[in-house]
Parts: structure tokens; C-alpha cells; sequence
């Protein structure tokens, strides 16, 4: 059981947009940034917003991150087929003193 | 450019004991916090532990407190990850990772490559 939850899966086709949503509380997401990574198949996670809403250099400006309260949001345009892959939310928990992650989203691409 | 070269990859005992190294080049290790984040077959990430530049402050998950310990070497540029009393659920591959900032975050900018534990008689 995951401290953040997730969707466990999203789909939408090629071109489309979607949003994976990452729901905490306010020991977590409600005061402390979230970050948003990547992982394909077999690879590292990797960083694809910090800061709730900032893209490291080289993260394509179709990735999008937003936070409001104690939820966050991570949103991708122009969905193409090597965007399948697993996403996680992750940030500080105040309480635990301790990182969290969410459980995770796979995203196909239809 | 950034690298983190992890090793130690090792099937133990329950019970047993495992240390991880990581290797890091290409930034000013000393500047950064650190992280380590496991990842258990076929299921999500969870992080497990923290240090700061200096290597004075730690932060440990639950599930690791009292068993696990992170240290690091400046003048080697290296962290460790210092496993005890190892149990079966610890099995799975063990990222370091370098924090973009603080040390009180998940905003892991950089990973290793991944390095195995087995945990099983």
C-alpha cells in the first residue's frame, strides 16, 4: 500500500493527451514538492519534473506537471508509442520523515 | 557528464549481510545529497534511504531503520549502502541515485543503472 496513490493504468491513442493524477495528504504532496519520473522496460526511472511543474534539460515541453492541495498531476501531449511506459510520483513525507513514492502508472498508448 | 556506477550485486542468506558501492563521477559528489531506491521484482519504487553532502545526516525508510545503513566517501567519490539482517523482501534491484537539490526531496536527477539483491537460501 502506497503512501501517494495512483491510477494503476491509463491509455489513449497516438496524439492524444492524458494526465495521471498522484493524491497524498498534507504531510506529503500538501507541503513538499513532487517530482514525476520515467521508466521503460528494463531502464532507471527518469526525472521528468522536480519541483511540481519544472523539466530538467532535455525533458520535452510535452510533459507537464501541476499541483494543487494535496494532489498532483503529471500531463503528456502528443502521446506517441515510446511513451509507454511506467510513471511515478514521488515526494517528501513530513510525518515519516522518510521519501514516497506512488505504486505507479503504466501508460499505453493504443 | 554524470555517471553512478553501482556494484555489490549478490545472492545472500536470510540473515545475512550485503554492501552496495556506487561510484560517481562527472559532478562535485560532495555537493549533492544522495539516495538509494529499491525496486522489488515486477513492482513499484521505494526509497529507501538518504544522506547529506557531508555525510552527517541520514533518513531511512521503516521498513530498513536499524537494519540498513548509508554512508559515503567524499574522497572517493563513492556511497555505500551497508545491509543487515537481510530478509526475503528485501530482494530486489538497488538504485543510487543523486539528488538535483536538498536532501529532504525526491528529485532524483540522476540514476545508476540498477544492481541486484537476492535474498533467499
Amino acid at each position: 500500500q502506497s503512501v501517494l496513490t495512483q491510477p494503476p493504468s491509463v491509455s489513449a491513442a497516438p496524439g492524444q493527451k492524458v494526465t495521471i493524477s498522484c493524491s497524498g495528504s498534507r504531510y506529503n504532496i500538501g507541503n513538499n514538492y513532487v517530482s514525476w519520473f520515467q521508466q521503460l522496460p528494463g531502464t532507471a526511472p527518469k526525472l521528468l519534473i522536480y519541483d511540481n511543474n519544472k523539466r530538467p534539460s532535455g525533458i520535452p515541453d510535452r510533459f507537464s506537471g501541476s499541483k494543487s492541495g494535496t494532489s498532483a498531476t503529471l500531463g503528456i501531449t502528443g502521446l506517441q508509442t515510446g511513451d509507454e511506459a511506467d510513471y511515478y510520483c514521488g515526494t517528501w513525507d513530513t510525518s515519516l520523515s522518510a521519501g514516497v513514492f506512488g505504486g505507479g502508472t503504466k501508460l499505453t498508448v493504443l | 557528464e554524470v555517471q553512478l556506477l553501482e556494484s555489490g550485486e549478490g545472492l545472500v542468506q536470510p540473515g545475512g549481510s550485503l554492501r552496495l558501492s556506487c561510484e560517481a563521477s562527472g559532478f562535485t559528489f560532495s555537493s549533492y545529497a544522495m539516495s538509494w531506491v529499491r525496486q522489488a521484482p515486477g513492482k513499484g519504487l521505494e526509497w529507501v534511504s538518504a544522506v547529506n553532502g557531508d555525510g552527517g545526516s541520514t533518513y531511512y525508510a521503516d521498513s530498513v531503520k536499524g537494519r540498513f545503513t548509508i554512508f559515503r566517501d567524499n574522497s572517493k567519490n563513492t556511497l555505500f549502502l551497508q545491509m543487515t539482517s537481510l530478509r526475503a523482501d528485501d530482494t530486489a534491484v538497488y538504485y543510487c541515485a543523486k539528488l538535483r537539490w536538498g536532501m529532504t526531496t525526491v528529485n532524483m536527477d540522476y540514476w545508476g543503472q540498477g544492481t541486484l539483491v537476492t535474498v533467499s537460501s
